[in-house]
């Protein structure tokens, strides 16, 4: 079946340095699946944090960027200068979009991000 | 808009009896999922509805579980004769095309 591996359990990082989460993938089912990283805020919902629906495409939003790379399987989340804002649970999924079915996500087990000031 | 909801956001329930869990979509969404959280195996997939009609359910434990959408404004996941093991957070979404929408989760206790 299909599965997700993120950097597991908690990274810490300084506020104002870069962080990296790494994400590989395995969609033995699915030629080139959609990736997405999601986040989970404190007392808040799973909100998607982006995708990136095309091979070789980087996505961004709130200043984290990640780049889909389907010869090394990877979609690592990044940014360059976190803020205390930024701590919260980030996660790593695919899903197929073979016949306009995109839908079951495959997510990884989750990162919890710590920023300390 | 309110997002999905889900209600209860927590319940406890006592080994052997039954749990309802609610969840009303992003009005005007036609999909609705259920996942469950839990420790060990992370966030996964149970069952979809697209338009109220159940499409996949590989996720879904053979036995004591089921999930219903009977009108376009909310769904329920039961889960008869409650065991530990089903302790989880159990989560909602709904999405109208490629964005999936999740709800804030029931946290599920069976004691």
């Amino acid at each position: 079946g299909d599965s997700v591996t993120q950097t597991e359990g908690q990274v810490t990082v300084s506020e104002s340095k870069s962080l990296i989460i790494n994400c590989t993938y395995s969609a033995t089912s699915i030629a080139y699946p959609n990736l997405f990283w999601y986040v989970r805020y404190p007392g808040e919902g799973l909100q998607l944090l982006l995708k990136v629906i095309t091979a070789g495409q980087k996505g961004s939003s709130r200043g984290f960027e990640a780049t889909y790379n389907k010869e090394t399987t990877s979609f690592h989340l990044q940014k360059a200068s976190v803020q205390e804002s930024d701590s919260a649970v980030y996660y790593c999924a695919l899903s197929d979009n073979s016949g306009g079915s995109n839908y079951k996500l495959t997510f990884g087990k989750g990162t919890l991000l710590t920023v300390t000031p | 808009n309110a997002g999905v909801i889900q209600t209860p956001r927590h319940k406890v329930t006592g080994k052997g009896q039954e749990a309802t869990l609610w969840c009303e979509p992003i009005s005007g969404h036609s999909a609705v999922f259920w996942y469950r959280q839990t420790i060990v195996q992370g966030l996964e997939f149970l069952t979809y509805f697209r338009n109220q009609a159940p499409i996949d359910d590989s996720g879904m434990p053979k036995e004591r579980f089921s999930a219903q959408m009977p009108n376009q404004s909310h769904s329920t996941l039961k889960i008869q004769s409650t065991q530990p093991q089903d302790s989880a957070v159990y989560l909602c979404a709904s999405s109208l095309d490629s964005e999936v929408f999740f709800g804030k989760g029931t946290r599920l206790t069976v004691v």
